[in-house]
């Protein structure tokens, strides 16, 4: 089965950090994406990326970065956290036939 | 722009009462009509893909069809396990777009 492992369960950063989430595959796919989701507004897609060092963005890229310099390894870097961005954080990775295989999240809190 | 629309909101069933989740879709060229199961502070857990219309999916209690325009997952006699939400995603579009659309999900309650 495909693993996606997501580094931190919770998270509580201070308002302009910089925050980075990091998530690792281990299926060698080359499509991974980051999520956020929030009560009332469902899953929101934030960036994606098709091949390493390759990206682009989702619905709601602002206030937000990723690299990807590993094909196993997709970061989302928050480059200057604010309240607003207190949410679940989810990493998924695209599996043939079944859509997205979810990281367990990363609830983040900004104070 | 793709829409996924699920209803109802919340669900509070007994234990053994049937029911159906509905999700109405629209976009141009559906590729792929994707069920989920999320357990609360943990991350959505792949159900059924369903891809034309007439098609059927069937695990343990859960019954997925597609139409045209819309989805159903069927419960039958659920059980308070079941007790999850549920997400419905499409995917459309061509070439390298992998992108899914969520619906904002069917908060599902068995009650014992």
């Amino acid at each position: 089965d495909v693993k996606v492992t997501q580094s931190s369960r919770y998270l509580v950063k201070r308002t302009g950090e910089k925050v980075f989430l990091e998530c690792v595959q281990d299926m060698d796919h080359e499509n991974m994406f980051w999520y956020r989701q929030d009560p009332g507004l469902g899953l929101r897609l934030i960036y994606f990326s098709y091949d390493v060092k390759m990206k682009e963005k989702g619905d709601i890229p602002e206030g937000y970065s990723v690299s990807r310099e590993k094909k196993e390894r997709f970061s989302l870097i928050l480059e200057s956290a604010s309240t607003n961005q207190t949410s679940m954080y989810l990493c998924a990775t695209r599996r043939v036939n079944y859509g997205y295989t979810f990281g367990s999240g990363t609830r983040l809190t900004v104070v | 722009e793709d829409q996924v629309t699920q209803s109802p909101e919340a669900l509070r069933l007994q234990e053994g009462e049937s029911s159906s989740l509905n999700c109405s879709y629209t976009v141009s060229g559906l590729r792929g009509l994707f069920w989920y199961r999320q357990d609360p502070g943990k991350g959505p857990e792949f159900l059924f893909t369903l891809y034309s219309a007439g098609e059927e999916k069937e695990k343990e209690r859960l019954k997925a069809t597609l139409t045209k325009k819309e989805s159903f997952l069927h419960i039958t006699a659920p059980k308070p396990e079941d007790s999850a939400t549920y997400l419905c995603a499409v995917q459309s579009g061509g070439g390298s777009n992998y992108k899914l659309t969520f619906g904002k999900g069917t908060l599902l309650t068995v009650n014992p």
